[in-house]
């Protein structure tokens, strides 16, 4: 089955700096990668996904890459603001596979620094 | 926000008891999934369903049943409960013909097993 590795666990920036997550997938037959952001205690919520046939994708402040070869994908962020601090999840899936649903990271931490 | 109802939003209950969680959702969406949420571990995907009587198992299945009879209601049920299984769980659904959608989760359910 699919394997998602994230990095880094916990990330802390200043506000108004970038931040970048990383994430690695195992089965080159995975061709969806969302991302997720989760505030304590609430539920995760899409904030941007990526499909194989593309390289990069952009909304606002926030940006995801994709690199097909490595097999690794990466969320940006911009201009960081105290609200974007949260836990975010990558996910990777494919279709057809034994459970069609999400792989996904075990998160990472992100906390802006005022 | 999706139109996903979970239900209990929390329970407390002893091991070696039956419970049953629910998902409803109102948006007519085909794909309906299980996922529970532990520290350290993320979210993992319990069970799935592509349509009306039709699911199958995902990654953490053991101790787990599901049921589907109505398009918008997907069932969760642990027959005797565990310690283990204390945890909190998601509902999510994705629309479309096909899997390898957009997922959008409900607000969860906190399961406490003592």
């Amino acid at each position: 089955g699919e394997n998602v590795e994230q990095h880094p666990s916990t990330l802390s920036v200043q506000e108004g700096d970038s931040a970048v997550i990383k994430c690695t997938y195992s089965d080159s037959a995975s061709n969806y990668f969302p991302w997720y952001k989760q505030e304590l205690g609430k539920r995760p919520q899409l904030i941007i996904d990526i499909r194989s046939n593309v390289g990069e994708k952009k909304d606002q402040r926030i940006a995801v890459t994709l690199n097909k070869t490595a097999k690794h994908f990466s969320l940006h962020i911009t201009e960081t603001q105290p609200e974007d601090s949260a836990v975010y999840f990558c996910a990777a899936s494919y279709p057809g596979g034994g459970a069609d649903g999400l792989t996904f990271g075990k998160g990472t931490h992100l906390i802006i620094q005022p | 926000d999706a139109g996903i109802t979970q239900s209990p939003r929390h329970k407390v209950t002893e091991t070696g008891t039956p419970v049953t969680l629910r998902c409803h959702q109102t948006e007519n969406h085909r794909y309906m999934y299980w996922y529970r949420q532990d520290p350290g571990h993320g979210l993992r995907l319990i069970h799935y369903s592509y349509g009306v009587k039709d699911t199958d198992k995902g990654e953490v299945s053991d101790g787990y049943s599901v049921s589907r009879s109505k398009t918008e209601d997907f069932l969760l049920t642990l027959e005797s409960a565990t310690s283990s299984q204390t945890s909190v769980y998601f509902c999510a659904i994705s629309g479309g013909q096909y899997s390898n959608q957009p997922q959008h989760f409900g607000d969860g359910t906190r399961l406490s097993i003592l």
